[in-house]
C-alpha cells in the first residue's frame, strides 16, 4: 500500500510565478490537510478538505493561495503570484475516515518551496 | 485558543541514555495527542498517540502518557540510540469543530551521540 505521495519534492519558482503542489492520498483515504512548515518552526494547518469540498480553511492566506481536492485526480495546492515568505515545505496528510478526531493522520515527504 | 508547548531543544544524549521531552498543552475539551519524528529531509512520521486520559502510547521504545491533570504528555525512552536522532513534535487534534486537524508545537531537535 503506497503512502501519500506528493509532487514535486523541490519547487523553485521566482517571484510573481505561480506554484503547484499535488497531493495523492493514501489509497481508500478521501480526507486531505495540507500543513506549512517555515524554517525552524512547527507545522501550521492550511486546509482541510474531502472530494470536491473543503471543509476547514482557517488556516489558508486569504490571497493567493486556494486548495481543491477533485473527484479524480489528487489534491492541489495553488500559490499564485509568490513571495519570497512563501518559502517553506509543504506537507499533505490523509486519514481514512470522516472528521474523526482520534484519526491517525499519514504525512507525505513534502514540496520544499524555494522562492528567488 | 489551543496550543502545544514543547520544550526548546537541541537536546544533545549520549547514545543509551535516558530521554525526556516535555510537552504541555492548552485545549478546550478533549483532544487526542500525538508525537510525530520527522528525520532530516522527510515528512513526518506517527510516533505514538493517545485518545483519552491516562492513556499510555508507547512504540519502538518511545512512550507517552495522557495527563489531564498537568496537561501533558511527556515523551520518554529508556536507552536512547543514534538513529533516534530526529526532530520531535509533540501535537493535538484540535477538538473544536471536529475536524481532527493537528495543532503542533515547535519541535524539539534530539541529537544522540555514540
Amino acid at each position: 500500500n503506497a503512502g501519500v505521495m506528493q509532487n514535486p519534492r523541490h519547487l523553485v519558482r521566482r517571484r510573481g510565478q505561480e506554484a503547484r503542489l499535488r497531493c495523492s492520498p493514501m489509497k481508500g483515504h478521501s480526507h486531505v490537510y495540507w500543513y506549512r512548515q517555515l524554517p525552524e518552526e512547527g507545522l501550521k494547518f492550511m486546509v482541510y478538505l474531502q472530494k470536491e469540498n473543503i471543509i476547514d480553511e482557517s488556516g489558508m492566506p486569504k490571497e493567493r493561495f486556494s486548495a481543491e481536492f477533485p473527484k479524480e485526480g489528487p489534491s492541489i495546492l495553488r500559490i499564485q503570484q509568490v513571495v519570497r515568505g512563501d518559502s517553506a515545505a509543504y506537507f499533505c496528510a490523509s486519514s481514512p475516515q470522516a472528521r474523526g478526531r482520534t484519526d491517525t493522520q499519514y504525512f507525505g515527504p513534502g514540496t520544499r518551496l524555494t522562492v528567488l | 485558543g489551543n496550543s502545544v508547548t514543547q520544550m526548546e531543544g537541541p537536546v544533545t544524549l549520549s547514545e543509551e541514555a535516558f530521554l525526556t521531552i516535555n510537552c504541555t498543552y492548552t485545549a478546550t475539551g478533549y483532544p487526542s495527542l500525538f508525537w510525530y519524528v520527522q528525520y532530516p529531509g522527510e515528512g513526518l512520521q506517527l510516533l505514538l498517540k493517545a485518545t483519552k486520559a491516562d492513556d499510555k502510547g508507547s512504540n519502538k521504545g518511545f512512550e507517552a502518557t495522557y495527563r489531564k491533570e498537568t496537561t501533558s504528555f511527556h515523551l520518554e525512552k529508556g536507552s536512547v540510540q543514534v538513529s533516534d536522532s530526529a526532530v520531535y513534535f509533540c501535537a493535538l487534534s484540535d477538538p473544536s469543530g471536529n475536524t481532527g486537524k493537528l495543532i503542533f508545537g515547535q519541535g524539539t531537535t534530539l541529537q544522540v551521540k555514540p
